[in-house]
């Protein structure tokens, strides 16, 4: 079974511009997660989608949102990047009935310059 | 909001050793305890799981314990090697859907 993919895999943007990361889940898997991950925040929870709907939200500002479609692909957005949003971004898949493990992805790394 | 210590950050042990993480949570409502091994340049990947109705799981080397009354989980790591050198993460997840809280991380290096 093919794992979590995330693309791009790496990405460069200036301050102010927007930026969409994608995340295809494992094959049955319904909800994904995203996280970001960097050294002085370590890993943190931005929200899990399940059957296209935002089922859990962390305390990220509004320009943070994020989407799942009918296949469950999800994909985040970051509006007018700042500098401090420079991370890894992780999202992990899971059978939401199940026993909550979850599977991560490669990650994006997103530089912000 | 759920929060998550862990501790040490760091931790070096030598070849053969034990290795021993502390995780304490807040919320008590938590029922779902991952921990998570990441190597450098790597993904994140869980190396065990335990829920609130149990106590104690083991897996080979790796072991881990959870005491509901005082809010803390263990890892416990025996006979180290090389390999186990890693960043490990704990975390928590108190809801129904798939929000982990993690701690901020050990770093452990196991010295040959």
């Amino acid at each position: 079974k093919a794992g979590v993919t995330q693309t791009p895999r790496y990405l460069i943007k200036t301050r102010g511009q927007q930026v969409t990361l994608s995340c295809s889940p494992i094959s049955g898997h319904r909800s994904v997660s995203w996280y970001q991950q960097t050294p002085g925040q370590g890993l943190q929870f931005l929200f899990e989608y399940f059957s296209e709907t935002q089922r859990n939200k962390g305390n990220f500002p509004g320009r943070f949102s994020g989407r799942q479609f009918s296949n469950s692909r999800s994909e985040m957005n970051v509006s007018t990047l700042e500098l401090g949003d420079s991370a890894l971004y992780l999202c992990a898949s899971s059978l939401p009935e199940s026993s909550y493990e979850q599977y991560f992805g490669p990650g994006t790394r997103l530089t912000v310059t | 909001g759920e929060n998550v210590e862990q501790h040490p950050s760091t931790l070096s042990v030598q070849e053969g050793d034990s290795a021993v993480i502390k995780c304490t949570y807040s919320d008590s409502a938590s029922n779902y305890f991952p921990w998570s091994k990441q190597e450098l340049g790597k993904r994140p990947q869980l190396i065990i799981d335990i829920r609130s109705n149990v106590g104690e799981k083991k897996d080979q080397r790796i072991a881990v314990t959870l005491n509901k009354t005082a809010k803390h989980f263990s890892l416990h790591i025996t006979e180290t090697q090389p390999e186990d050198s890693a960043v490990y993460f704990c975390a928590a997840s108190t809801t129904a859907g798939n929000k982990l809280t993690f701690g901020g991380g050990t770093r452990v290096l196991v010295k040959p």
